[in-house]
């Protein structure tokens, strides 16, 4: 079965870097796109990028570009998002999608667990 | 990419019917065919419900239904059950492998 398992929750303090891991297990890891998806306490579903394992091709939200960086590595079948100079405004939890189809579908059959990042002085 | 825009809440009582709209642009919802609806338990991770506008995955009940007209799409959720209360989200494909999701809509069973 298709499994995504995410890393443990962050600590950073604004100004800083957070790198999120996301393990893939269960499928043909490079057959997939995989989303990333941020939602601040209280609030709503962010999308932020999106990943091509097979090409390594990636594409991000406009509000994201310059701070976000998307890569994999198939021999762990592992995709990771970094987010740079956080502010207070990044804390939220982060979780990794996995798109059903080869391409921008939307249907995010399977999701990870969540990664909440906390960012605070 | 300006989130899409959903009514803050909905409720209906158990049996009845409500549907959730999600407003875009000619630039997402009105141009793609590419609307997800995501279903979200509090403290746990969405559940596609529906997507490519009318499609449901193997396992949601047909109580759940999608439908698009222009720059709307719509969620109608029929025979409401207790356990359909939760948050809502909708998606659309926004071009150039960039998305975009609705703000949420909390439906409360009553």
């Amino acid at each position: 079965q298709v499994q995504l398992v995410q890393s443990g929750a962050e600590v950073k303090k604004p100004g800083a870097s957070v790198k999120v891991s996301c393990k893939a297990s269960g499928y043909t890891f490079t057959n997939y796109y995989m989303h990333w998806v941020r939602q601040a306490p209280g609030q709503g579903l962010e999308w932020m990028g999106i990943i091509t394992p097979s090409g390594g091709s990636t594409s991000y939200a406009q509000k994201f570009q310059g701070r976000v960086t998307m890569t994999w590595e198939t021999s762990t079948t592992t995709v990771y998002m970094d987010l740079s100079s956080l502010r207070s405004e990044d804390t939220a939890v982060y979780f990794c999608a996995r798109d059903r189809f080869r391409f921008w579908s939307g249907y995010l059959d399977s999701w990870g667990q969540g990664t909440l990042v906390t960012v605070s002085s | 990419q300006s989130a899409l825009t959903q009514p803050p809440s909905a409720s209906g009582s158990p049996g009845q019917s409500v549907t959730i709209s999600c407003t875009g642009t000619s630039s997402d919802i009105g141009y793609y065919n590419y609307v997800s609806w995501f279903q979200q338990h509090p403290g746990k991770a969405p559940k596609v419900m529906i997507y490519e506008v009318n499609k449901r995955p193997s396992g949601v009940p047909d109580r759940f239904s999608g439908s698009k007209s222009g720059n709307t799409a719509s969620l109608t959720v029929s025979g409401l059950q207790a356990e359909d209360e939760a948050d809502y989200y909708c998606s659309s494909y926004a071009g150039s492998n960039t998305g975009v999701f609705g703000g949420g809509t909390k439906l409360t069973v009553l």
